[in-house]
């Protein structure tokens, strides 16, 4: 079993809907890191957080460190959000998830 | 005025060949990293350096080796090229080790 485990593993949308993608892991950590590598490749930082929540636009990441899971929320979803999305783990060593596949069809 | 610039962008090289990427970051960033993306999309740690000296060093065989000549670069030197050393090779760099990290666009390396 992975130590960062994210669900869903793939998830399509429509254009407007609400998303939400988990990030479970189960080792001790300082920080949180959600990631957003775009269909291109190219890899951007959405948020760093080690506890509530944070918002940026659209996107809304909270985290619950006494139970090892963090959330990453799209309002209004848009065919541009689709990308792959990488929760990572600053614990003893910085984990990274396995991603997940996002699809926004107008 | 790119922030975290890695070249080349593409490298096509044969088994056995000895290859360096390099890595430069215009940040003021004390900490940079090496990544390597898998076909399956995995990315993983290779390497991190603060303040030109190494933080994280995950299992990696010896024929990777990073330089860091100062803060803003970060190299990485790989000996005796294996097929399975085909990958995209993400560099990073972040303020200190837990803050935010910007990523460079990648270095696709393919072996022959």
């Amino acid at each position: 079993k992975n130590e960062v485990e994210q669900s869903p593993q793939n998830l399509t949308a429509q254009e407007g809907e609400f998303i939400t993608i988990n990030c479970s892991y189960s080792v001790g950590i300082s920080a949180l890191h959600w990631l957003q590598q775009h269909p291109g490749g190219g890899i951007v930082s959405l948020f760093m957080l080690s506890s509530g929540k944070k918002k940026h636009g659209r996107l809304i990441a909270t985290i619950n460190i006494q139970e090892k899971h963090s959330s990453l929320h799209i309002t209004a979803s848009h065919p541009r959000d689709s990308a792959v999305y990488i929760c990572a783990v600053y614990g003893d060593k910085l984990i990274f998830g396995t991603g997940t596949r996002l699809q926004v069809f107008p | 005025d790119t922030a975290v610039s890695q070249t080349p962008k593409y490298l096509v090289t044969q088994m056995g060949n000895d290859k360096s990427i390099k890595c430069e970051q215009n940040l003021g960033h004390d900490t940079m990293y090496w990544y390597k993306q898998d076909s399956k999309k995995f990315l993983k740690i290779m390497f991190s350096y603060n303040n030109k000296e190494l933080i994280i060093n995950e299992t990696v065989p010896n024929r990777f080796s990073p330089k860091s000549p100062d803060k803003a670069h970060l190299n990485l030197h790989i000996n005796s090229l294996e097929l399975g050393d085909s990958a995209v090779y993400f560099c990073a760099s972040s303020g200190t080790p837990n803050q935010p990290q910007h990523f460079g666009d990648g270095t696709r390396l393919s072996i022959l």
